[in-house]
């Protein structure tokens, strides 16, 4: 079967960086979405990797690695604004795309 | 413009009812989706159209009975209410087998069965 892995909580202040991990497990792979959504919000689109390395645009930065099965997303700069929950997503063979349980990310002052 | 539309924003309702939630996109797209997504926030697929034709149900109940009268529209129709449906619905779109695992979500319809 499918399956993603990111942590459930992380914490960080104003002004740090901090990294969420993923990693997945799944049949066929084109690619690592990461989305963010706000309490109540809808699941907005952040980035995507399909070959191995660092994408960046502006403060967040996605990383993937095929070869382990892993990927990360890398904020940085915080803002009080960027408290929400990440997602990373898969999409295997012959279905939708998977969505990760959340990384609920809060950030003080 | 909204991108993706979907209404009701709230519903809320009594077991054993039936309900609809509508979805509409203005974005040109191919494939639209149904995901519910639980109070642990969890979002999993429902079911997906590619230009009207159904090409993924993802084991759900037939109580739920999707419907895409074109390829701007995708409705959700629930039978038999049950406390588990609780959750909020989103549909979203993309380009017709789209790689880049870019979806444009609605705003959410937020279903509570009482």
């Amino acid at each position: 079967g499918q399956s993603l892995e990111q942590p459930s909580e992380v914490t960080a202040v104003e002004g740090a960086i901090v990294q969420i991990n993923c990693t997945y497990q799944t049949s066929g792979f084109y690619g690592l979405s990461w989305y963010q959504q706000h309490d109540g919000g809808a699941p907005t689109f952040l980035s995507y990797n399909a070959l191995d390395g660092l994408e960046e645009t502006g403060r967040f930065s996605s990383f993937l690695s095929r070869s382990d099965s892993y990927g990360y997303l890398l904020l940085q700069e915080l803002q009080m604004k960027d408290s929400a929950s990440y997602f990373c997503a898969v999409r295997p063979e012959g279905t939708a795309l998977i969505f990760g349980k959340g990384t609920t990310l809060s950030v003080s002052s | 413009d909204t991108a993706v539309s979907q209404t009701p924003k709230y519903l809320v309702t009594q077991m054993g009812n039936d309900k609809s939630i509508k979805c509409e996109q203005n974005l040109g797209h191919d494939t639209m989706y149904w995901y519910k997504q639980d109070s642990k926030k969890f979002l999993k697929i429902m079911f997906s159209y590619n230009n009207k034709e159904l090409i993924i149900n993802e084991t759900v109940p037939n109580r739920f009975s999707p419907k895409s009268p074109d390829k701007a529209h995708l409705n959700l129709h629930i039978n038999s209410l049950e406390l588990g449906d609780s959750a909020v619905y989103f549909c979203a779109s993309s380009r017709q087998t789209s790689r880049s695992g870019e979806l444009f979500f609605g705003e959410g319809s937020r279903l509570t069965v009482l």
